[in-house]
């Protein structure tokens, strides 16, 4: 089963509009992690936001995590043409057996221009 | 380059065949992880593995076979008794302590003919 489900499944937007997405989750984690993921590629690491934090910031990219809402929102402002693609949360957990790294189902994202 | 390279990037396999993907990584990370990815759907976790000799079942297991005999190898065999193994498999890394980012290859897509 699914840890993060993403919402909306899918976006569109003009270039320069700001793009949000969400992520909920089920269980306890120790970090949320974005990804992206262009057309039938590998996925990219965005952002990385600690289970004790509650917002991080990257270049163009806003994270927000509220832990007693098992939720997180991914905020791409000024979007660009090149924005286009998947975007992906996905939690982390440390079990007895190792640190497990879950995803969602996705956000596919397009930027008209 | 440091990177993590996974082959071939296309492979077809007949009904009832077992086939091995190659995934090979020379980050020296401990952590390694294969996920399977449907058409428009997230990435659903097969086996990772925390350890040389040591690897857990993911969400998805069943028809699905790994070893993990070197640090920088961890190749996944889709045996016959995955009924449906047509899909999008990708291979990540990560250095496998608490919260620290995953790195994934280029994927391979398995097509059974």
């Amino acid at each position: 089963s699914q840890q993060g489900e993403e919402d909306p499944q899918a976006l569109s937007i003009q270039e320069g509009e700001n793009a949000t997405m969400n992520c909920s989750y089920k269980t306890s984690i120790n970090n949320l992690q974005w990804y992206r993921q262009n057309s039938g590629r590998g996925l990219v690491h965005l952002i990385l936001i600690r289970s004790n934090e509650r917002e991080k910031h990257s270049g163009r990219l806003r994270v927000t995590l509220d832990t007693s809402k098992k939720s997180s929102s991914l905020l791409i402002t000024a979007s660009r043409a090149a924005d286009t693609a998947s975007y992906f949360c996905a939690t982390g957990m440390i079990k007895a057996a190792g640190n497990k790294l879950t995803f969602g189902g996705g956000t596919r994202v397009l930027v008209k221009p | 380059d440091g990177g993590i390279t996974q082959s071939p990037k296309y492979l077809f396999r007949k009904e009832g065949q077992n086939v091995t993907l190659s995934c090979e990584q020379n980050l020296n990370h401990d952590a390694m992880y294969w996920y399977r990815q449907d058409p428009g759907q997230g990435l659903r976790l097969i086996y990772y593995s925390q350890i040389v000799n040591d690897f857990q079942k993911g969400d998805i297991a069943e028809g699905y076979s790994v070893s993990r005999e070197k640090k920088e190898s961890f190749p996944l065999t889709v045996t016959s008794a995955q009924k449906n193994p047509t899909a999008f498999y990708l291979c990540a890394s990560s250095i496998g302590f608490l919260n620290t980012e995953a790195f994934f290859g280029q994927g391979t897509r398995l097509t059974v003919v």
